[in-house]
């Protein structure tokens, strides 16, 4: 069965810094995509970014990066430059493919991050 | 802003109230969700439609009834709830649930619900 690890419940990083939040996974397909998201205190929940398994490159979406380790079974969210705005509960994700019919998607238990000025 | 609209964004309901949630995409999405999240926890499936039919259900209790009237609307009855209902529903849509491992669920703004 397909799983997230998020070891980090809490982080904390000083504006203008870059920061990893750390994410592990446990799959037995060859096929299978990672992905971020972003939730501010206001609920909402913000895709980020997207990483294939067979992605050559690592997934960039502006000052977002994922260190995708494909043999540690790890894609890590890099953020650069951090902002107070980045303030907010980061989920790693990943979609059970057993789930043919409904696309369901596993998370972490998340990491809360809090940027200081 | 997002391109997932929920209503309300606010529900405080008594436990023999009935109300409903609304959610509305207009991406062309084939594929709707409902999720429940409690504070500090990752979002918990509740239901999936796949092109406006229900195609999972994760063993939610019946007084919460999912409908998709169209392919860009859906919506989550309430009646009867208890307290322990009291959370954040979010509903997502996606392009297709059912090929695909790359694409994402894009989330609405969630409505939070209180019961009293």
């Amino acid at each position: 069965a397909q799983k997230i690890t998020q070891t980090q419940p809490g982080m904390f990083v000083q504006e203008k810094e870059a920061v990893t939040l750390d994410c592990t996974y446990d799959t037995s397909d060859q096929s299978y995509g990672l992905f971020w998201y972003k939730q501010p205190s206001s609920g909402e929940m913000i895709f980020l970014i997207y990483q294939g398994s067979y992605d050559e490159q690592n997934a960039t979406e502006g000052r977002y990066s994922l260190n995708f380790q494909k043999a540690r079974k790890s894609a890590n969210l890099v953020i650069s430059a951090s902002q107070l705005g980045d303030s907010a509960m980061y989920f790693c994700a990943m979609r059970d493919p057993t789930y043919n019919q409904g696309g369901k998607l596993i998370f972490g238990q998340g990491t809360e991050l809090s940027v200081k000025p | 802003d997002t391109e997932v609209t929920q209503t309300p964004k606010h529900l405080v309901m008594g436990m023999t109230n009935k109300k409903s949630l609304k959610c509305e995409q207009h991406m062309g999405h084939r594929a709707m969700y409902w999720y429940k999240q409690k504070a500090k926890k990752p979002p918990e499936l509740m239901f999936v439609y796949s092109y406006e039919k229900l195609s999972i259900n994760e063993s939610v209790p019946s007084r919460f009834s999912p409908e998709c009237p169209n392919s860009s609307l859906l919506n989550l009855h309430l009646h009867a709830l208890q307290p322990e209902d009291s959370a954040l529903y979010l509903c997502a849509s996606s392009q297709d649930s059912q090929t695909g491992t790359n694409q994402p669920q894009h989330f609405g703004d969630g409505t939070r619900l209180s019961i009293l």
